[in-house]
């Protein structure tokens, strides 16, 4: 069974762009969620979607968005692109919600210029 | 609020030698605790994970984690590191029971191995 996959691997934006981030799950998983990695905050939880609505969302401003489609491919957006916006984006998939391990993808490493 | 913490920011181990790298997390219920490694550059792969029951789990690549409700620990262990379990490693818990479904992740535990 194939893992989550993201795409793309990497990205270079400069300042004020947006950037959309692809994520597909483990064929089977409903639920997907995104996550920020930087070396000063760590892994940070973005958001969380299952059956193609926002469940949980963490502390990070409006500019960071995203959906989900009804195959559970999700997609992040980030609008107006700031320097500390520079991180590894993880996605993550998990069969239902509550009790389920999570399994990352690769990532996504989004440097902004 | 929340938290887990990984008092090691670094350890460096010799081949061949034991490690044990700590957890401890704040929470009023127990919660889902999991162990994730990350290579440089990669993802995070899963390498065990606690729900209930026995409270030593066994994991992949040799590792196995104690779980201790009374210390509210979740330590990793292994006998024997070998040189490519150099990596980053992170102890991650997730809220049991309730409507919550992100992983709340420590700092993580850099190991380097000795040759």
């Amino acid at each position: 069974k194939a893992g989550v996959t993201q795409t793309p691997r990497y990205l270079i934006k400069t300042r004020g762009q947006q950037v959309t981030l692809s994520c597909s799950p483990i064929s089977g998983h409903r639920s997907v969620s995104w996550y920020q990695q930087t070396p000063g905050q760590g892994l940070q939880f973005l958001f969380e979607y299952f059956s193609e609505t926002q469940r949980n969302k963490g502390n990070f401003p409006g500019r960071f968005s995203g959906r989900q489609f009804s195959n559970s491919r999700s997609e992040m957006n980030v609008s107006t692109l700031e320097l500390g916006d520079s991180a590894l984006y993880l996605c993550a998939s998990s069969r239902d919600r509550a009790r389920e391990t999570q399994y990352f993808g690769p990532g996504t490493r989004l440097l902004v210029l | 609020a929340q938290s887990v913490t990984q008092p090691d920011i670094h350890i460096t181990v010799s081949e061949g030698a034991s490690l044990e790298l700590r957890c401890n997390y704040s929470y009023g219920a127990t919660p889902y605790l999991f162990w994730y490694v990350q290579s440089p550059g990669q993802g995070l792969q899963l390498l065990l994970k606690y729900f209930s029951g026995d409270t030593l789990v066994q994991g992949i690549k040799g590792f196995e984690a104690e779980f201790k409700r009374s210390q509210s620990s979740f330590n990793l262990r292994k006998p024997s590191v070998h040189w490519s379990d150099a990596a980053e490693y992170f102890c991650a818990v997730l809220p049991a029971g309730g409507s919550q479904g992100n992983l709340i992740f420590g700092k993580g535990t850099k190991l380097s191995v000795k040759p």
